[in-house]
């Protein structure tokens, strides 16, 4: 079964604006991780951010955790056209991987 | 060299034959995953392994059987094929570390397609 939700499902942004994406999941993690992927190709990791971190930076990136409430969000500030992806949030429960429904950016240029 | 590869890349076949996808990690890494992608987007675990032994098996139907003669591979056996089948399957592996799981590298996708 799937184990985090993202919203939302689909995004459209102008090049130099921020996208933000929402992930909830459902049982305790060890990590929550964010991945990419273009279309036609495989997923590529972003950044993993553990149970006890709240918030995590890599380069425009900005990923917080908020494990009361169990959701997490990706922030990309100043959004390129090359970021045209969808963008899936991933949870770490004891090495079971579990991937929400992902979110289709679209970044126009 | 690739990270984690898997062949067939495309897969077209008649409903009721089986097929095989084969998938190799060069990265050293002890856990290695088979996930399904479907034309949603979902990305479904359906198995995971570590260091051989099968430490996930998701409510697949049992026509799927995986295959780990070692660490590094990850093979995927499919009976009796059917029509929703269909989907892009995809090869993962990462290792584990004190605090969880490390990043999955995923290998390019299997696009399967049952006629």
């Amino acid at each position: 079964s799937q184990q985090g939700e993202e919203d939302p499902q689909a995004l459209s942004i102008q090049e130099g604006e921020n996208a933000t994406m929402n992930c909830s999941y459902k049982t305790s993690i060890n990590n929550l991780q964010w991945y990419r992927q273009n279309s036609g190709r495989g997923l590529v990791h972003l950044i993993l951010i553990r149970s006890n971190e709240r918030e995590k930076h890599s380069g425009r990136l900005r990923v917080t955790l908020d494990t009361s409430k169990k959701s997490s969000s990706l922030l990309i500030t100043a959004s390129r056209a090359a970021d045209t992806a969808s963008y899936f949030c991933a949870t770490d429960n004891n090495n079971d991987m579990r991937f929400g429904a992902g979110t289709r950016l679209t970044v126009k240029p | 060299d690739t990270a984690v590869s898997q062949t067939p890349k495309y897969l077209v076949t008649q409903m009721g034959n089986d097929k095989s996808i084969k998938c190799e990690q060069n990265l050293g890494h002890d856990t290695m995953y088979w996930y399904k992608q479907d034309s949603k987007k979902f990305l479904k675990i359906m198995f995971s392994y570590n260091n051989k032994e099968l430490i996930i098996n998701e409510t697949v139907p049992n026509r799927f059987s995986p295959k780990s003669p070692d660490k590094a591979h990850l093979n995927l056996h499919i009976n009796s094929l059917e029509l929703g089948d269909s989907a892009v399957y995809f090869c993962a592996s990462s290792s584990r570390t004190t605090t969880g799981t490390g990043e999955l590298f995923f290998g390019e996708g299997s696009r399967l397609t049952v006629l």
